[in-house]
């Protein structure tokens, strides 16, 4: 099956910094990626979908400022945590699917933990 | 705002046949019904996904009943290392994809 790869697979960084998640699709090309978050014990929780050239689009309740998300090529989407805080620690996975129709499935990252301390 | 309702958990033997029942009673005529697991601490992998049809691959079998309200996915011969959450989801064709709480299946030997 296709590749997506996270990087860095866990990250810890002092509260107030800023943290960059990779997401890119190795042996594919996706016009649309998405960002996930997962606490403890829950369920994966859409986070913004991103499209390639555009402004990503964001779920209710999360900050557009706070998360950037920056979609520049078909293999490759960035998530920035800007001003990282305790409650910001959290799973956060990355999906891309690859260009076409007909009930395409999308591929998931291994998911990148971060740890705010 | 998940549209599948699933059993939050099963168990089964080791060598059985795992059966995990998804519920999706307000399917529309272009959403696909697909299947992911994730094990602890790693993304979700792709398992299968139909429309109509029921579907086979070498992980699975995928059977939708003839109304689209529920389908099964089938594990041939469950081992310890399918343990894991089984998320079905469904969707339109070019649509994001959303969790629900989905099934913890624990294989036990």
């Amino acid at each position: 099956g296709a590749v997506v790869s996270q990087h860095p697979s866990w990250v810890i960084c002092k509260s107030g910094t800023s943290v960059k998640i990779e997401c890119r699709s190795l042996d594919f090309q996706a016009t649309t990626m998405f960002w996930y978050r997962q606490f403890p014990k829950q369920s994966l929780m859409l986070m913004a979908t991103s499209n390639e050239g555009s402004k990503a689009t964001y779920e209710q309740g999360v900050e557009k400022d706070k998360f950037l998300i920056n979609h520049a090529s078909l293999t490759l989407s960035t998530l920035t945590v800007t001003s990282a805080h305790p409650e910001d620690s959290s799973f956060y996975i990355c999906s891309a699917r690859p260009l076409g129709g007909g009930g395409t499935e999308a591929f998931f990252g291994q998911g990148t933990r971060l740890t705010v301390v | 705002d998940a549209k599948t309702t699933q059993p939050p958990s099963m168990d089964c033997a080791e060598g059985r046949a795992a059966n995990l029942p998804c519920n999706h009673s307000t399917i529309s005529g272009n959403e696909y019904v697909y299947w992911y697991r994730q094990i602890h601490s790693q993304g979700p992998q792709y398992i299968i996904h139909g429309l109509k049809n029921n579907e086979t691959n070498e992980m699975a079998s995928l059977i939708i009943t003839e109304d689209r309200k529920s389908s099964t996915l089938i594990l041939p011969h469950a081992t310890l290392r399918d343990t894991a959450v089984y998320y079905c989801i469904v969707r339109e064709d070019n649509n994001d994809m959303r969790f629900g709480a989905g099934t913890r299946l624990t294989v036990k030997p």
